[in-house]
């Protein structure tokens, strides 16, 4: 089985910061992987597909990056919305998730 | 609109049996796969498996297989997630997701649509 591991667990940070969260997968993915937003009570949301391929009506300060076993989820200027944990999937063989990166108010 | 809807929370008692089911509308039901997604409390996301509608073709993680049972009824456009005897350590809230893809190695998909997900509590 594929693993996913996201780092790092949890982050504070203030509005308008810049920031990256990582996904590594224990083996190559190609670019096969996309990033989910969840907030409490609430089902996840996808933000991103095939690394870097923005998801309709997703917000531009989201973007991300990477190939092979090592990827990047970046938001450009963290905004009140974005408070939420974060999570990257696996497509490449069957799906597997990270375990999520909470991004909390610092 | 393209949507998911699930049925409502459910409280078991271990040792029961439990059906619960995801309802797509807006879109051609049996042309996407949809998967189950559990989601234990407090935890990560965790794919349980997967079935094409159209066939009723589907696939099990590993880890939930012999575990649960997922079958759908493509005439009301439903997929199901079932259990024969429930347990504790079953509670959670269980999400169905679309998969626009095909199921096979480097071809699938994200899952772009998602249910608002099913509570099951099993206490004694």
């Amino acid at each position: 089985d594929i693993q996913m591991t996201q780092s790092p667990s949890t982050l504070s940070a203030s509005v308008g910061d810049r920031v990256t969260i990582t996904c590594r997968a224990s083996q190559s993915i190609s670019s096969w992987l996309a990033w989910y937003q969840q907030k409490p009570g609430k089902a996840p949301k996808l933000l991103i597909y095939k690394a870097s391929s923005l998801e309709s009506g997703v917000p531009s300060r989201f973007s991300g990056s990477g190939s092979g076993t090592e990827f990047t989820l970046t938001i450009s200027s963290l905004q009140p919305d974005d408070f939420a944990t974060y999570y990257c999937q696996q497509y490449n063989t069957y799906w597997t998730f990270g375990q999520g990166t909470k991004v909390e108010i610092k | 609109e393209v949507q998911l809807v699930q049925s409502g929370a459910e409280v078991k008692k271990p040792g029961e049996s439990l059906k619960i089911s995801c309802k797509g509308s807006g879109y051609t039901f049996t042309n996407y796969w949809i998967g189950w997604v559990r989601q234990m409390p407090g935890k990560g996301l965790e794919w349980m498996g997967i079935i094409y509608p159209g066939d009723s073709d589907k696939r099990y993680s590993q880890s939930f297989q012999g575990q649960v049972t997922i079958s759908a009824d493509k005439s009301i456009s439903t997929a199901y997630l079932q259990w024969s005897s429930l347990k504790a350590s079953d509670t959670a809230i269980y999400y169905c997701a679309r998969q626009p893809g095909i199921v096979v190695v480097g071809a699938s998909d994200a899952f772009d649509i998602w249910g608002q997900g099913t509570m099951v509590t099993v206490s004694s």
